[in-house]
């Protein structure tokens, strides 16, 4: 059964720098893979989504990259925040449709970023 | 536009009774998912439905456990008997149609506790 690794539980970071996030995988290519964020005593919310065709997606502050041979993505925030300190969560879809829209989630970063 | 709304927020229930958890997915959306996260664990996936449909139900314990979306109002999570397994926290999240982009709109979940 396909497997999500996040490889760091908690990262701590300076303000002003960049965080980076790593999520393996195992088994099959997903469609798609999400990145959520999750405060604590809130759900995840949806933060960007990257196809299996697209190398890399930015939003604002926000970067993901996408490598299908290294069954990986990184997560990038520059210029982080205080208010970025939360629980990063990767997920991944087999598909678009039906039961390969279901996600699997990893356990999630905890970021920490220091003022 | 509302979110997706769940009910009650906190739930306490003692073991044997029974729990009901409630869902209202964001306007337009027509799929349903349940998660439940345990303490230090990540999101797993319970059950994919559409309005009077069980789409997939592979992440859902055998017994004690079922799911419904009827054709009118909010998908209902039910779990009788509870244990004290049971306590986690539970969250629903919906999508548009079939066909869009993947990503889930998360509820802030309900927290069971089981005494």
């Amino acid at each position: 059964s396909q497997k999500i690794e996040q490889n760091s539980e908690a990262l701590n970071i300076q303000e002003g720098k960049t965080a980076t996030l790593t999520c393996n995988y195992t088994n099959y290519s997903p469609a798609y893979l999400q990145w959520y964020r999750q405060d604590p005593g809130r759900g995840p919310v949806f933060l960007l989504l990257i196809r299996e065709n697209e190398k890399e997606k930015r939003k604002e502050r926000l970067k993901v990259t996408f490598d299908t041979t290294l069954k990986q993505s990184l997560f990038h925030i520059t210029a982080s925040q205080p208010a970025d300190s939360a629980t990063y969560l990767c997920a991944l879809a087999k598909g678009y449709g039906g039961s390969q829209g279901n996600l699997i989630f990893g356990k999630g970063t905890k970021l920490s970023v220091k003022p | 536009n509302a979110g997706v709304m769940q009910n009650p927020r906190h739930l306490v229930r003692r073991r044997g009774q029974e729990a009901r958890l409630r869902c209202s997915p964001m306007k337009g959306h027509s799929h349903v998912y349940w998660y439940r996260q345990l303490p230090e664990e990540g999101l797993k996936f319970m059950v994919y439905l559409q309005k009077e449909n069980i789409i997939d139900e592979s992440g859902m314990p055998k017994e004690r456990f079922s799911a419904e979306f009827p054709k009118e109002g909010p998908s209902i999570l039910r779990i009788q008997q509870v244990v004290r397994g049971d306590s986690a926290a539970y969250f629903c999240a919906s999508s548009p149609p079939v066909g869009g982009p993947g990503e889930q709109y998360f509820g802030p979940g309900t927290r069971l506790t089981v005494t």
